[in-house]
């Protein structure tokens, strides 16, 4: 099973650019997520999803916007992007009632 | 509004040494308690959690302390190793309350460096 997979692993985007970060988990899992990780911040949620169709706002969810259109496909999108937005994007996943969440490997994205 | 407050952000501690990870939270609602544990390029990844219940949980050389009445929860790692050098995030949540759909609250995470 590969897990949580992100794509694309890097980018860099000029400022105003849009552009989607795409996760696909195969576990089957219904609750899906969106952090995003900066220096001495810790992880901050954007978005979640608790199932297909279904999405909702997280801490930090300005500048932002998700879909969930299929169950294993989590899709976070920029619309206009801005320096602020500079990090490292996280995926996760749990299943429903479960406590562990499942990280891909990251999207770090550089806006300049 | 930080909910979970992790200390200290950066730790060296040498071989078999016992690094200590301290985090306090502030919502009594919460009924998980994770730490993750994260590698250089690498996503965070579970490495023990506990629910308020419990007073110490061990897995291995890992062990949470867990204080109700202060809301506080501490990582401790026995005997630790160059490989146990990693980020370690303490986090809080309604898993065990079935409530785990809207996410985790993470602290600001904590460098350990294991000096060999």
């Amino acid at each position: 099973n590969a897990g949580v997979t992100q794509t694309p692993k890097f980018r860099v985007l000029k400022t105003g650019q849009s552009m989607t970060l795409l996760c696909a988990q195969d576990m089957n899992h219904e609750y899906m997520y969106w952090y995003r990780q900066d220096p001495g911040m810790g992880l901050r949620l954007i978005h979640y999803s608790v199932g297909e169709g279904t999405t909702a706002k997280g801490e930090v969810p300005d500048g932002y916007n998700v879909s969930r259109l299929k169950k294993q496909n989590f899709l976070l999108g920029l619309e206009s992007a801005a320096p602020s937005q500079t990090s490292v994007y996280f995926c996760a996943s749990m299943l429903t009632g479960g406590t562990e969440a499942f990280f891909g490997q990251g999207t770090r994205l550089t806006v300049v | 509004q930080q909910q979970v407050k992790q200390s200290p952000q950066s730790l060296i501690v040498q071989k078999g040494g016992i690094p200590i990870i301290n985090c306090a939270y502030e919502n009594t609602a919460f009924d998980y308690f994770p730490w993750y544990q994260q590698f250089p390029g690498k996503g965070p990844a579970l490495l023990i959690a506990i629910r308020p219940d419990v007073s110490e949980k061990k897995e291995g050389r890992f062990t949470i302390s867990f204080n109700k009445s202060a809301k506080q929860f501490s990582l401790h790692i026995m005997d630790s190793q160059p490989g146990d050098s990693a980020t370690y995030f303490c986090a809080a949540g309604h898993g065990y309350s079935g409530g785990g759909a809207d996410g985790l609250t993470f602290g600001k995470g904590t460098h350990l460096i294991i000096q060999p």
